[in-house]
């Protein structure tokens, strides 16, 4: 079984600083992806950003960036120029690829405050 | 590309009542999934579909749910005789593949009073 863990519950920032979430993850799959999804106060969980674990390159989506370390089982997400609006929790996710179930495993998540 | 739709979006019930939720997927996608989230967690997995089989289905998913994709397009998750441990929000999800992450709906909030 796979576990994820976020170990920031909450972080605050001031808007346009660059925050860094963390996540660790345990598996002994070698092939998976890894995601970051977005959840405002709305509730609906939004993709930020994903990565293919056979991919050595951080994947980037505009302000948005990983830096996926495979041997430390580490992916965190980097929040460059931050806005009102990233304000949200935020959720590391581990999906094992091959057959079988596909379902993501969450973390508990990092509830994520930007500041005027 | 309407998203996902879940109905309704929120739910009070009094313990040991059946209720029962529905998902419309995106319609090209053959992959539904349902989770279950509680405050301060991040959601669990409950069962998931791909066309009109269900292909998997957690622990956490009891006898009393059950799940339904008729034809492969919307489907159901039924609760029966519900406790006030089932409260929680029902997130439905649709995928066109693996790497693709999923679309999530917005929810339904069930409160079990």
């Amino acid at each position: 079984a796979q576990t994820v863990t976020q170990s920031q519950p909450e972080m605050s920032v001031q808007e346009a600083e660059t925050v860094t979430l963390s996540c660790t993850y345990d598996t002994s799959e070698n092939n998976y992806y890894l995601f970051w999804y977005k959840q405002p106060p709305s509730r609906q969980m939004i993709l930020v950003i994903r990565q293919e674990a056979y991919k050595q390159q951080n994947a980037t989506e505009n302000r948005f960036s990983v830096n996926f370390q495979k041997a430390a089982k580490s992916f965190s997400l980097k929040i460059s120029d931050s806005q009102l609006g990233d304000t949200a929790m935020y959720f590391c996710a581990f999906m094992k690829t091959g057959g079988g179930a596909d379902g993501l495993t969450f973390g508990k998540g990092t509830h994520l405050i930007i500041q005027p | 590309d309407t998203g996902v739709s879940q109905n309704p979006r929120h739910k009070i019930t009094k313990r040991g009542q059946n209720v029962t939720f529905r998902c419309d997927p995106i319609s090209e996608h053959n992959r539904l999934y349902w989770y279950r989230q509680t405050l301060g967690q991040g959601p669990e997995f409950l069962t998931y579909f791909q066309n009109e089989a269900q292909l998997e289905k957690s622990r956490l998913l009891s006898d009393r749910f059950s799940a339904e994709r008729p034809k492969g397009s919307f489907s159901t998750l039924e609760i029966q005789r519900t406790e006030q441990g089932d409260s929680a929000m029902y997130l439905c999800a649709s995928s066109r593949g693996q790497s693709y992450g999923y679309t999530f709906g917005s929810g339904t909030r069930l409160t079990v009073v």
